[in-house]
């Protein structure tokens, strides 16, 4: 069946160090993959996205690598700060409006 | 630029009753998702609107229905509530498919 997993429930960094937040997805035929962020009592925020025919993606401190030889994204974020604690999901797309999303990652920054 | 916006923010209902929830996209988007979010289930989709057409549907009975006006506008419904359809309802606006989508709020909706 379908599916996006993610390796890590929760992923507890201190701050100033680099986060990674991993996914896997089951489904080659996804051809674009977003990354979400979700703050308490809010929905999820646009973080960055990558289409099938790129490997890599960086943006404003956020790095998303894609690779589809093992089906694997993930989030890179650099010097990772106290707001950027939330729960990150990944999703896929197959060229439809559906969104398939992860069981998300909940991502701790410590002082 | 204005987010997308979702009505009510908070609801409670009980059993048995049905209920409406609102959202409007951002000004120039034509396709309008909704998801369902619940602590076991995630979250899941429900159905996707463009010009006032469903697109695409998730696996929900039949009770979950929507519908998109002609300014983009839509509207979600669940009639017969369940105590299971307690969950926060987001809907995302996009321009077309494989855009990013922008989710709103969500409406909390609690049924007792």
């Amino acid at each position: 069946g379908e599916s996006v997993g993610l390796h890590l429930p929760t992923l507890s960094v201190q701050e100033g160090d680099n986060s990674i937040i991993n996914c896997a997805y089951s489904n080659s035929a996804s051809d674009y993959f977003i990354w979400y962020k979700q703050e308490s009592g809010k929905g999820p925020q646009f973080i960055i996205d990558i289409r099938s025919n790129m490997d890599k993606r960086q943006g404003q401190r956020v790095t998303v690598l894609l690779n589809k030889t093992v089906k694997h994204l993930s989030l890179q974020i650099a010097a990772t700060q106290p707001g950027d604690s939330a729960v990150y999901f990944c999703a896929e797309n197959k060229g439809t409006d559906k969104l398939i999303f992860g069981t998300g990652t909940r991502l701790q920054v410590f002082p | 630029k204005a987010g997308v916006t979702q009505t009510p923010r908070y609801l409670i209902k009980t059993r048995g009753q049905q209920v409406t929830l609102s959202c409007s996209p951002i000004s120039g988007h034509r396709s309008v998702s909704w998801y369902q979010q619940t602590p076991g289930q995630g979250l899941q989709f429900l159905f996707e609107y463009f010009s006032e057409t469903q697109r695409n549907k998730g696996n929900f009975p039949g009770r979950f229905s929507g519908r998109q006006f002609s300014n983009s506008r839509s509207e979600m419904n669940v009639s017969t509530l369940e105590l299971g359809d307690s969950a926060l309802y987001l809907c995302a606006s996009s321009w077309d498919r494989n855009y990013e989508q922008y989710f709103g709020p969500g409406t909390r909706l609690t049924v007792t």
